[in-house]
């Protein structure tokens, strides 16, 4: 699975867009793009994710750049409720085996 | 409701004396699989299993074993636990595999002194 980098840390203020980018410019043609979060302690959940297509659900967007090199995830009016991490993975979408999750970016939602 | 439950959510317990936590879903999945997660370390897979009867190593399978069953169960078993497995564990499930979204528990944390 390719390899992603993201930023640490960001900050957002309430109700205003959050992009949080993720590099991951090994990645192959036939691997996806995912994103989970995790608020505080719980368990992760799974936001969104796409292959080369810009994807849109009720929770966020993910625009992926033409290159595949990027993408962002975006939030379209962050709450508190959105502080949490953000987990960008980059996968083969076939059944099985392993998921691997980075350090994610820690985004704290201001008011 | 579609949920993932885990048992118990909290637990302190002492070297050596074997423990069980228990993970079920109600969704009819047939992945599942097991974490920890440790400050600076992230969310590693410990095991994964396909299908009933089907289990794999992930990243950090040593000290630890599973079983499935049942579709529906997949306890994570520490036969002699170690402080070095002090952790906070969570159990997901998903339709097949991991390529489609994970459902996860509340999570586990384990104290072993």
């Amino acid at each position: 699975d390719a390899k992603t980098t993201q930023p640490p840390s960001m900050d957002c203020a309430e109700g205003r867009a959050a992009n949080l980018p993720c590099n991951h410019s090994t990645i192959s043609g036939n691997e996806y793009v995912y994103w989970y979060r995790q608020i505080h302690s719980q368990g992760p959940q799974y936001i969104i994710h796409g292959l080369k297509n810009n994807e849109t659900n009720e929770m966020a967007s993910l625009i992926i750049t033409e290159d595949r090199k990027s993408s962002t995830l975006i939030l379209p009016h962050a709450t508190l409720r959105d502080t949490a991490v953000y987990y960008c993975i980059v996968r083969v979408n076939n059944a099985g085996n392993m998921l691997t999750f980075g350090g994610g970016t820690r985004l704290m939602v201001k008011p | 409701e579609a949920q993932v439950t885990q048992n118990p959510r909290y637990l302190i317990t002492v070297t050596g004396k074997k423990l069980t936590v228990t993970c079920s879903q109600n969704m009819n999945h047939e992945y599942m699989s097991w974490y920890r997660q440790d400050p600076g370390l992230g969310l590693r897979q410990i095991y994964y299993s396909m299908n009933v009867e089907v289990t794999d190593k992930g990243d950090v399978p040593e000290g630890y074993k599973v079983s499935r069953k049942e579709k529906r169960n997949f306890p994570l078993i520490l036969e002699s636990p170690s402080p070095n497995q002090t952790s906070l564990y969570f159990c997901a499930s998903s339709l097949q595999g991991t390529y489609q979204p994970q459902h996860f528990g509340d999570g586990t944390r384990l104290s072993i002194l």
